[in-house]
C-alpha cells in the first residue's frame, strides 16, 4: 500500500510569509500528527488530528495551525514565518484507534526561511 | 515538563557486537515506549513497541526492555551490521491519542 505522502518536499520562503504543507496518510488511517525536526531541538510534536478534530496539541505558538479533511488528508499552516521556523516538518499517520499503535512517517518537507 | 533522554549522542561499535542504547524519562509515566530508526533525510521508521506492563520484547536481532522503576528502556541490537548504522529514537507515549514525546536520538555507527 502507498505510504505517507508529504508535499512539497522542499520549500523556500521569506520572513513574514505564510506556508501550507500537505500530508496524505496511509489509506484507512484516521490519525495524522505533525512534527518539527531541527538539529538543536530534535523532533517536537506540533499537533494531532483524528477524524477532522484536533485531539492533541504541542507547545507551539498560534502561528502554527492545522486541519484535517474528511478523507483524512491534513494540512499544516505557518503564518508570519520566522527564520527559526526553518526545519524538517514531518507528518505521521496511524490508525489512531488506541494509543499503542505505530506511526508511519512521510519523507518530510524541508522548509527554509530566508 | 516531560523529558526523554538518550544516554549517548553517538555510539560506535564493532561489527558483530551488541549495541545497547539507553532511554530515560522524567516527569512522565508513559503507557508505552516505541523505538524508531531514522536515516539521514528520511522520516523515522517504526521498530518496536513495548507497553508498561511488559518487561521485554524481541523482534529478530532487536530486543527492548522497559523498567518502570528505573524509568528506563534499553534497546539492544545483537550481531550488529554496518547496515544498522542510523539514528535511533526513543519515543514515549502516554494516554489516549498520538502525543509522542521523542528523545534526542542516538547516532549509531557500526564499524566493519
Amino acid at each position: 500500500k502507498a505510504g505517507v505522502t508529504q508535499t512539497p518536499r522542499y520549500l523556500i520562503k521569506t520572513r513574514g510569509q505564510q506556508v501550507t504543507l500537505s500530508c496524505s496518510p496511509i489509506s484507512g488511517h484516521r490519525s495524522v500528527s505533525w512534527y518539527q525536526q531541527t538539529p538543536g531541538q530534535g523532533l517536537q510534536f506540533l499537533f494531532e488530528y483524528f477524524s477532522e478534530t484536533q485531539r492533541n496539541k504541542g507547545n507551539f505558538p498560534g502561528r502554527f495551525s492545522g486541519r484535517q479533511f474528511s478523507n483524512s488528508r491534513s494540512e499544516m499552516n505557518v503564518s508570519t514565518l520566522e527564520l527559526g521556523d526553518s526545519a524538517l516538518y514531518l507528518c505521521a499517520s496511524s490508525l489512531g484507534l488506541e494509543a499503542a499503535t505505530e506511526a508511519f512517517f512521510g519523507q518530510g518537507t524541508r522548509l527554509t526561511v530566508v | 515538563s516531560q523529558k526523554i533522554e538518550q544516554n549517548s549522542e553517538a555510539l560506535n561499535i564493532q561489527e558483530g557486537k551488541t549495541a545497547t542504547l539507553t532511554c530515560n524519562y522524567t516527569n512522565y509515566s508513559p503507557a508505552y515506549l516505541q523505538w524508531y530508526r531514522q536515516d539521514p533525510g528520511r522520516g523515522p521508521v517504526f521498530l518496536l513497541l513495548i507497553r508498561e506492563n511488559e518487561k521485554e520484547k524481541r523482534k529478530e536481532r532487536l530486543k527492548v526492555t522497559f523498567d518502570t522503576t528505573l524509568k528506563q528502556s534499553l534497546f539492544h541490537i545483537t550481531a550488529s551490521q554496518p547496515a544498522d548504522s542510523a539514528t535511533y529514537l526513543c519515543v514515549a507515549v502516554g494516554g489516549y491519542g498520538q502525543n509522542f514525546v521523542f528523545g534526542p536520538g542516538t547516532r549509531l555507527s557500526v564499524l566493519p
